[in-house]
């Protein structure tokens, strides 16, 4: 079975500032790992995804995120935060299955303040 | 871009009431999904859909829960008779793809279920 945990309910950086949201996994098998984000009033959209080609995953908006197996975690990170990236975001896995459920976290919101 | 919708964004029912929730898919998507999140809780999986059946669904979505492709173009999640506890934010969700968990799924904006 497949699960993952995101410490941090809440993050706020400044404007300006390192981006780091955290995603801890846990799977039995190989597994595939996404990034979403949800602005208000609008549906999850992916930032990006792991499915075992590089570790270092690049997505849109400047962010990224590092598969990192031995310590089970795929953080997402953006160098200099934006007003604009103030969100929602949600860690999820699959994988173990070719039918593509996905398990997400509980979801980190960032506020970006000026 | 293509995209997910879903309507209605709102709906508001009674207890014991039905409710159809209604997805339109990106049109060339093969695999359909729904899933829920509680206020406060995680994201869950309900259900996967292809080929005009159901692929898997998970422990929360038991018999007063239907899902139905109607035509060629709209995706339907029913629930018989609502409880309280089906309040939640309802998303719709489509992949390209045979399956595979790397596939990407594309989501909607969500329905808010309110039951009273």
């Amino acid at each position: 079975a497949q699960s993952v945990t995101q410490l941090g309910s809440h993050v706020s950086v400044s404007e300006g500032a390192l981006v780091l949201l955290r995603c801890n996994y846990s799977s039995s098998v190989p597994p595939y790992l996404f990034w979403y984000v949800q602005y208000p009033n609008q549906g999850l959209q992916l930032l990006l995804k792991y499915t075992s080609a590089a570790t270092l995953v690049k997505g849109i908006n400047g962010f990224e995120a590092e598969f990192k197996k031995s310590e089970t975690s795929f953080h997402l990170t953006k160098p200099s935060a934006h007003m604009s990236d103030a969100a929602e975001y949600f860690c999820a896995v699959s994988g173990g299955s070719t039918l593509g459920r996905l398990y997400f976290g509980r979801g980190t919101q960032l506020t970006v303040w000026p | 871009e293509p995209e997910v919708t879903q309507t209605p964004s709102h709906q508001v029912t009674q207890m014991g009431q039905e409710v159809i929730l209604r997805c339109v898919p990106i049109s060339n998507h093969l695999y359909f999904y729904w899933y829920r999140q509680i206020l406060g809780q995680k994201v869950e999986f309900l259900v996967s859909f292809y080929n005009n059946e159901i692929s898997e669904k998970s422990e929360i979505f038991d018999d007063q829960f239907s899902v139905e492709r109607p035509d060629g173009s709209n995706f339907t999640l029913k629930i018989r008779s609502t409880k309280l506890e089906d309040s939640a934010m309802y998303f719709c969700a489509s992949s390209e793809n045979l399956g595979g968990g790397a596939d990407t799924q594309y989501f909607g904006p969500g329905t808010r279920l309110t039951v009273l």
